[in-house]
């Protein structure tokens, strides 16, 4: 079965400093998909990132950067030089092939809350 | 309207009301999802429909009832309601071509406080 682990359920720091979100997945698939999303307070998800499992490549965009480890089962997201906007809740989420008529079941974790203080 | 919209944002409902949550996608898209996001728990998918047929059903009650008459819209049926249902139930739309799994774009949620 699909699993997916963000062990940090709370992370706190000063603005500006660099923050990394951990996430761990389990899933007996060699083609599957890791999402991450962002939960403001307003409530809406808003994607941040898709990556197939097999694309290793670590993605940079902005101040946001993806690492992603198939040895290690982990797919981290670092915010570099953090912002009291990015204060959020982050969800890390796991997709195996569509296997129900072109749609996808979307395994999530269960969150970090993201508090960056000014 | 842009994105995928959700009404009404908010509902307050007794266990004894019938009420039913509205989604619309404005991405064209042909697969579209119910999730409930309680306090203590992980976001939980709760239904799925492909080009407009339900293709799963995720053991939810059936106090719950979907229904999707197009691509772009998808209702949640609610009746007889119980007060663990209070959560946050959001909408979600993506476009799926068999084979790749393209991100799910989400409504604002609407949430429900069942009295």
């Amino acid at each position: 079965a699909q699993k997916v682990t963000q062990a940090q359920t709370e992370i706190s720091v000063v603005e500006k400093e660099d923050v990394t979100l951990d996430c761990v997945y389990e899933t007996r698939d060699t083609t599957y998909y890791l999402f991450w999303y962002k939960q403001p307070p307003s409530g809406e998800l808003v994607f941040l990132i898709r990556r197939n499992s097999f694309d290793e490549q670590n993605e940079i965009s902005g101040r946001y950067s993806w690492n992603f480890q198939k040895s290690t089962s982990s797919f981290n997201f670092t915010i570099t030089a953090s912002q009291v906007v990015d204060s959020a809740v982050y969800f890390c989420a796991l997709s195996e092939d569509p296997i129900i008529q072109g749609a996808q079941k979307l395994v999530f974790g269960q969150g970090t809350r993201l508090t960056i203080n000014p | 309207e842009t994105g995928v919209t959700q009404t009404p944002r908010h509902l307050v409902m007794g266990m004894t009301n019938k009420k039913s949550l509205k989604c619309e996608q404005h991405l064209g898209h042909n697969a579209m999802y119910w999730y409930k996001q309680s306090a203590k728990k992980p976001l939980e998918l709760m239904f799925v429909y492909s080009l407009e047929e339900r293709v799963e059903n995720n053991s939810v009650p059936s106090r719950f009832s979907p229904e999707c008459p197009n691509s772009s819209h998808l209702f949640l049926h609610l009746h007889t309601l119980q007060p663990e249902d209070s959560a946050l139930y959001l909408c979600a739309s993506s476009q799926d071509n068999g084979g790749v799994s393209y991100e799910q774009y989400f409504g604002p949620g609407t949430r429900l406080t069942v009295t």
